[in-house]
């Protein structure tokens, strides 16, 4: 069974440019979360669709963050403008969402520095 | 609002149990704990969950206490490939989807 794609692994911009990291989740996941990780912290979650709806944005910083998941599968996060302390890995999830076997399974992250 | 407290570090010695502790005093009936660890680099993985009963599988075992107020993961017999950071979330029914908050971890050192 395939995993969770993501792309690009590494990216590095200057301030004030934009970027776009893309997600393919495990086949059949309704459930996809986008996480961002800066270094020495746990993933803070940015934003989570059920299929192509989004059930939580709280702590997606909406003026310069946005997201989408067109026809509930692949998914895109962006972010224009960047600024420097959005330098972190940007880790995609998905999973089946049920009671029982709710478990994320992970990308290995897009890693993004921004000088 | 990480909703679990665990040590930030522990050390571990080769071969031996790893026992990593946490607390999850305000817990509600329908959130299970479950427990995932992130190796340098990498996502993290999911390792094991459970709701009121002690759980095991080819990984860990879990053991919950019977006020559900804390855990404990145990690893039987750490390995040098068990050096990693260790999550243990609450996560259940949020009106509707399954919310999956992380804290910031233990940080185990496996030590030859």
């Amino acid at each position: 069974e395939a995993g969770v794609a993501q792309s690009p692994r590494y990216k590095i911009i200057e301030k004030r440019q934009s970027v776009a990291f893309w997600c393919n989740p495990i086949s059949g996941h309704a459930t996809l979360y986008w996480y961002q990780q800066i270094l020495g912290q746990g993933p803070k979650l940015l934003i989570q669709f059920q299929n192509n709806g989004v059930v939580d944005d709280s702590q997606l910083p909406k003026d310069r963050f946005s997201a989408e998941r067109l026809k509930g599968v692949d998914s895109t996060l962006k972010i224009q403008p960047a600024k420097l302390e959005d330098s972190a890995v940007y880790l995609c999830a998905s999973s089946l969402w049920d009671s029982l076997t709710g478990e994320l399974f992970f990308g290995e992250g897009s890693r993004l520095t921004v000088l | 609002d990480a909703k679990t407290t665990q040590p930030p570090s522990m050390d571990c010695a080769e071969g031996r149990a790893a026992n990593l502790p946490c607390n999850h005093s305000t817990i509600s009936g329908n959130e299970y704990v479950y427990w995932y660890r992130q190796i340098h680099s990498q996502g993290p993985q999911y390792i094991i969950h459970g709701l009121k009963n002690n759980e095991t599988n080819e990984m860990a075992s879990l053991i919950i206490t019977e006020d559900r107020k804390s855990s404990t993961l145990i690893l039987p017999h750490a390995t040098l490939r068990d050096t990693a950071v260790y999550y243990c979330i609450r996560s259940g029914d949020s009106g509707g989807y399954q919310k999956v908050t992380f804290g910031t971890g233990t940080k185990l050192q496996v030590i030859p």
